[in-house]
């Protein structure tokens, strides 16, 4: 099926530090969604973005649409031991509909306290 | 409120069963879609209905099908089941249609199968 590109596959940081990850695709997208997702749970919307250029914020999380609509970048700043879980980035395959959305594989994040 | 209910969470089936899995979306909310996430292949949508109206529909083969009723709730059924479908099967839940902020797409905790 299709996929968004993600990278890195996983990251193995100390708590405090801060952590950057990001998706691109050859395909031009108008909304771009970060998921989290912990073990044995369904992934939960982080942050959503609907316009080239932005830039938002949810507490230390941070995500940018990027100009091209080709990607998008998520950072967590001073990550804490509640940060591990594996992050998803998505996007709707067809503009105007948001429920059929492709994603990435995921970054899976573990913090070591 | 409640969140998206899927039920069973865990099930065990062998090759060349069928399986049915329920879901439960969020109060008022009209669409529901399902996808099937794998370590491999990550998430895949399979489906989406809205108003008992299948809108959208994933690239799987015949054996997955699904229904939405009246009120809402949606079942996917598998039939003859293969050993590759082992998967965690998700359910979304969102108001309604639309690529537009405030329809945001809200996630069950999953129905994991194995089959053996």
């Amino acid at each position: 099926g299709q996929q968004l590109n993600q990278s890195p596959q996983s990251m193995f940081i100390q708590e405090g530090e801060d952590v950057s990850m990001n998706c691109t695709s050859s395909s031009i997208f108008n909304t771009w969604l970060w998921y989290k997702q912990e073990p044995g749970e369904g992934p939960v919307l982080l942050i959503a973005l609907y316009k080239a250029g932005e830039l938002t914020s949810n507490g230390r999380l941070t995500a940018q649409f990027g100009i091209t609509r080709k990607d998008s970048f998520l950072n967590i700043s001073a990550s804490i031991p509640s940060d591990v879980g594996i992050y998803f980035c998505a996007a709707p395959l067809n503009a105007g509909n948001n429920r059929k959305l492709i994603w990435g594989l995921g970054t899976s994040l573990a913090v070591n306290p | 409120k409640a969140g998206v209910t899927q039920t069973p969470r865990y099930l065990i089936k062998t090759r060349g069963q069928q399986v049915t899995l329920s879901c439960s979306p969020i109060s008022g909310h009209r669409s529901v879609s399902w996808y099937q996430q794998t370590p491999g292949q990550g998430l895949q949508f399979l489906f989406e209905y809205f108003s008992e109206t299948q809108r959208n529909k994933g690239n799987f083969p015949g054996r997955f099908s699904g229904r939405q009723f009246s009120n809402s709730r949606s079942e996917m059924n598998v039939s003859t089941l293969e050993l590759g479908d082992s998967a965690l099967y998700l359910c979304a839940s969102s108001r309604e249609g639309g690529d537009r902020p405030g329809n945001t797409i809200y996630f069950g905790e999953g129905s994991w199968l194995t089959v053996v």
